[in-house]
């Protein structure tokens, strides 16, 4: 059963540690994306990686939130330092871009996200 | 004027009643209308997915969109206690590097047994 696994699951941790999120797209998938869902917000675009390569980071805080993919099956996503407004889900999602741009069918396939909360 | 309007809801129907779940949308570059189900605590996952204006039919599931009122709509028929979820629709353009979706904030639908 192929699936996008995300850990930690659930991160209680104080304003200004560093928070590291790890995920591991389904095999094979070359795309990778970092969401973050909120109430206020919703879905929002963090990154997007193809082939390992960032190739759209701009819905990211630049200062501290960096997203990286060290190898094909592994991708991070780092907030150094954390804020209480960073509070939320954090979704990675795979997917088979076939193009450029282009995911097979249109499917991405979401993790079962990272339950973040900085106190 | 967000890109993407949802009404969030809550929506809390009977079990076999039918839904309408509707999203509008401003950018009229949008091709391909997606239809995510999210269960609580769960990721989002695709229900159904239509390019350009029609409808498209998935057992009790029927998305339709009209793209001359940027307004899309997802119907469930026959709907059950298993229905209960967030519906989130999204949307993107087509081409080149399109690949970015623009997502409503979702409905949360209850179907009460």
């Amino acid at each position: 059963d192929a699936r996008v696994t995300q850990t930690p699951r659930h991160k209680v941790t104080e304003m200004g540690q560093e928070v590291t999120m790890r995920c591991q797209p389904i095999l094979g998938h070359n795309t990778v994306f970092w969401y973050r869902q909120t109430m206020m917000q919703g879905l929002e675009l963090l990154a997007y990686f193809r082939n390992r390569a960032p190739l759209d980071d701009s819905g990211m805080p630049k200062d501290r939130f960096s997203a990286e993919m060290p190898d094909a099956t592994l991708a991070t996503l780092k907030i150094q330092p954390s804020e209480p407004r960073d509070s939320a889900v954090y979704f990675c999602a795979s997917g088979l871009g076939v193009r450029e741009g282009q995911i097979s069918g249109n499917t991405i396939y979401f993790g079962e996200g990272s339950w973040l909360t900085v106190v | 004027q967000k890109e993407v309007e949802q009404d969030p809801g809550p929506l809390s129907v009977p079990e076999g009643a039918i839904v309408s779940l509707n999203c509008t949308y401003s950018n009229s570059a949008f091709q391909y209308f997606m239809w995510y189900r999210q269960y609580s605590r769960k990721g989002p996952e695709l229900l159904m997915y239509t390019y350009s204006s029609g409808n498209k039919e998935d057992g009790r599931f029927t998305a339709q969109v009209d793209k001359s009122s940027k307004y899309i709509s997802l119907f469930i028929r026959d709907s059950q206690p298993s229905d209960s979820a967030t519906y989130l629709c999204a949307m993107r353009g087509s081409g080149g590097s399109n690949y970015k979706l623009t997502f409503g904030k979702g409905t949360l639908l209850t179907v009460n047994p």
